[in-house]
């Protein structure tokens, strides 16, 4: 069974860092291609950043882009996202997804996280 | 940026109805879209892929077409559980934008 399991809900203040963590289980990590995707109080959804494979390539949303940075550890089946200078229109449930296998850079998301709140608030 | 509008923002129905939903793009996206459901308190789930193609496990009574610009989602046959938010996603082009969602509501 394809699990997506994420670290829980935490209140940082305005320009505050924080490291959200997604450990996969039921399929091959390194095999996907993988991605951040967020939805803030009462909005809808947002491409955050997205990681090849092997962690070769990466992408952010201009939002984000210079502050967060994801990563991965194939070792350790498991998916970051490093968010530092956070603002409070970061505020939003974070959700990590796995991109179908082959589309890189045309994804659907087949498989998600639970979500993990986080709180930009001072 | 891609712009993705999604009609409506919410539609009532009844069980064992059908409805449809839309979304536009603002330049052609050719295949490359996604549909996925929300339900409160549980992952997100996606129904389709490519526009047209039924995820592996989701009933068949969901389903998708169009290319280009122009798209819809079609659940025929409502069922309780459908009564939840759906929303579009392009996947053509970085960053990969979403549409608004549409919150469908039992009658």
């Amino acid at each position: 069974e394809v699990q997506l399991v994420q670290s829980g809900g935490v209140v940082v203040q305005p320009g505050g860092s924080l490291r959200l963590s997604c450990a996969v289980s039921g399929f091959t990590f390194d095999d996907y291609a993988m991605y951040w995707v967020r939805q803030a109080p009462g909005k809808g959804l947002e491409w955050v950043s997205l990681t090849s494979w092997d962690g070769g390539r990466k992408d952010y949303s201009d939002s984000v882009k210079g502050r967060f940075t994801i990563s991965r550890d194939n070792n350790k089946n498991s998916l970051y996202l490093q968010m530092n200078s956070l603002k409070p229109e970061d505020t939003a449930l974070y959700y990590c997804a796995r991109g179908r296998r082959g589309e890189l850079l045309r994804p659907s998301f087949d498989y998600w996280g639970q979500g993990t709140l986080v709180t930009v608030s001072s | 940026d891609i712009q993705m509008t999604q009609s409506p923002s919410s539609v009532s129905a009844s069980l064992g109805d059908t409805v449809t939903i839309t979304c536009r793009a603002s330049q052609g996206i050719g295949s490359w879209l996604a549909w996925y459901q929300l339900t409160p308190g549980q992952a997100p789930k996606l129904l389709i892929y490519r526009a047209s193609t039924l995820q592996s496990g989701v009933p068949s009574r969901f389903s998708g077409s169009g290319s280009g610009t122009d798209f819809t989602l079609t659940i025929n046959n409502l069922q309780p559980e459908d009564f939840v938010t759906y929303y579009c996603q392009q996947a053509d082009t970085i960053p990969y934008t979403f549409g608004r969602g549409t919150q469908l509501q039992i009658k």
